[in-house]
């Protein structure tokens, strides 16, 4: 099946400072990719849909300016967490969609802000 | 799209049948049913989807009623590595339509 892969797996920052997380789809292009967000315990929560070559379409209640997102390629799609504090900590995850199929997710990545 | 319950967590004896049902009485005719799970700290698996017919695939099959308001997933002979949470969601097939999560059922597979 088609492979989605995030780097870092993990990462911890310390407050204020930046993070950035990769998306890339390893064996098909998207022009959509998706980012989630998950507390301990919860479920998924979609924060936004990046789209390759125009801008982000954020969900209600994300700050767009907080957690910047870049879809420069067809394969790759960035979310950046700007001035990061400790609330911001949470699981990451990325998706694309394939035609015909299913979504296919990234691996998350862990971030933990101190 | 539209909404499911699904129950909160399955026990399921480890070689065992494990049948996760969903309830969508809201569905549209157009919208599928889609079959997700997450194996704890990984991100989520796509397993299935169906639109009326029975589906079965590798890792699983899909009922979904004559009336389409319900469905279940059966994996025929759960092991360990099934212990997960399991994820039913409805909506319209499209290549770049969004998914949202609902609360999902937490499968625990025992020995």
């Amino acid at each position: 099946g088609a492979v989605v892969s995030q780097h870092p797996s993990w990462v911890i920052c310390k407050s204020g400072t930046s993070v950035k997380i990769e998306c890339r789809s390893l064996d098909f292009q998207a022009t959509t990719m998706f980012w989630y967000r998950q507390f301990p315990k919860q479920s998924l929560m979609l924060m936004a849909t990046s789209n390759e070559g125009s801008k982000a379409t954020y969900e209600q209640g994300v700050e767009k300016d907080k957690f910047l997102i870049n879809h420069a390629s067809l394969t790759l799609s960035t979310l950046t967490v700007t001035s990061a504090h400790p609330e911001d900590s949470s699981f990451y995850i990325c998706s694309a969609p394939t035609p015909g199929s299913g979504q296919y997710f990234g691996p998350g990545t862990r971030l933990t802000v101190t | 799209d539209a909404k499911t319950t699904q129950p909160t967590s399955m026990d399921c004896a480890e070689g065992r049948a494990a049948n996760l049902p969903c309830n969508h009485s809201t569905i549209s005719g157009n919208e599928y049913v889609y079959w997700y799970r997450q194996i704890h700290s990984q991100g989520p698996q796509y397993i299935i989807h169906g639109l009326k017919n029975n589906e079965t695939n590798e890792m699983a099959s899909l009922i979904i009623t004559e009336d389409r308001k319900s469905s279940t997933l059966i994996l025929p002979h759960a092991t360990l590595r099934d212990t997960a949470v399991y994820y039913c969601i409805v909506r319209a097939l499209g290549n770049t339509d969004k998914l949202i999560f609902g609360t999902g059922t937490r499968l625990q597979v025992f020995p």
